[in-house]
């Protein structure tokens, strides 16, 4: 069983909307929670990161924890072309400490 | 802040030869360095986790003898892959976590081997 699960996409918006990303994760001792962006041939780059439950905003970047629920959400306002890439959603959990990545959401906004 | 680089980006080698790749946390001490790969339209793969001045962790299913990972000093982690063969192309990335920091890991720009 996969510990971190995303809905593969891909996900398509138009400019300016709202794009929701979703991450659920089984783990229940995981504490950490991290959003990347990947463009395509890049590595990822470390949206935001959040620990404690509700919401984490970041300029257009929303993120949203609820740990009862074991999800953990992705809001992206005023989406751009720029923001088309692939979304990993990751969490740290086990004595080791390492991320544990979802296999990424693939975001499409169209001019 | 919290800048890694990767060296090379990119390299096509012969197969059989050993390529050494280079992670450098450029503006942060990094207590842990850890090597991924990537295969086109999959997730990242954690291969090894290493700490300065001591011995990597390995994932099960990579060989410690294929891969091996250096870890000399608090900026700079090697991973040289030793005779490498057609299959061992891929994208591999490292990442670093700050000695002064939360466990947010901080990725290089990756590197690029294709093996012919």
């Amino acid at each position: 069983q996969k510990e971190v699960e995303q809905n593969s996409g891909p996900l398509s918006v138009p400019e300016g909307a709202i794009a929701s990303l979703n991450c659920t994760y089984s783990d229940r001792g995981s504490q950490s929670f991290f959003w990347y962006r990947q463009y395509s041939g890049k590595s990822p780059e470390l949206i935001m990161f959040i620990y404690s439950n509700g919401d984490k905003e970041d300029g257009r970047f929303t993120a949203q924890l609820n740990k009862a629920s074991q999800y953990v959400s992705l809001l992206i306002r005023d989406s751009q072309p720029s923001d088309s890439a692939t979304y990993l959603c990751a969490a740290i959990s086990g004595s080791a400490r390492q991320l544990t990545f979802g296999s990424g959401t693939q975001l499409t906004v169209l001019p | 802040g919290a800048v890694v680089s990767q060296h090379p980006s990119r390299v096509i080698c012969k197969s059989g030869t050993s390529v050494k790749i280079e992670c450098r946390s450029l503006d942060f001490q990094a207590t842990t360095m850890f090597w991924y790969r990537q295969f086109p339209k999959k997730s990242l793969m954690l291969m090894a986790t290493s700490n300065e001045g001591s011995k990597a962790t390995y994932e099960q299913g990579v060989e410690k003898d294929k891969f091996l990972i250096n870890h000399a000093s608090l900026t700079l982690s090697t991973l040289t892959v030793t005779s490498a063969h057609p299959e061992d192309s891929s994208f591999y990335i490292c990442s670093a976590t700050s000695l002064a920091g939360d466990e947010t890991q901080y990725f290089g720009p990756g590197t690029r081997l294709l093996v012919l």
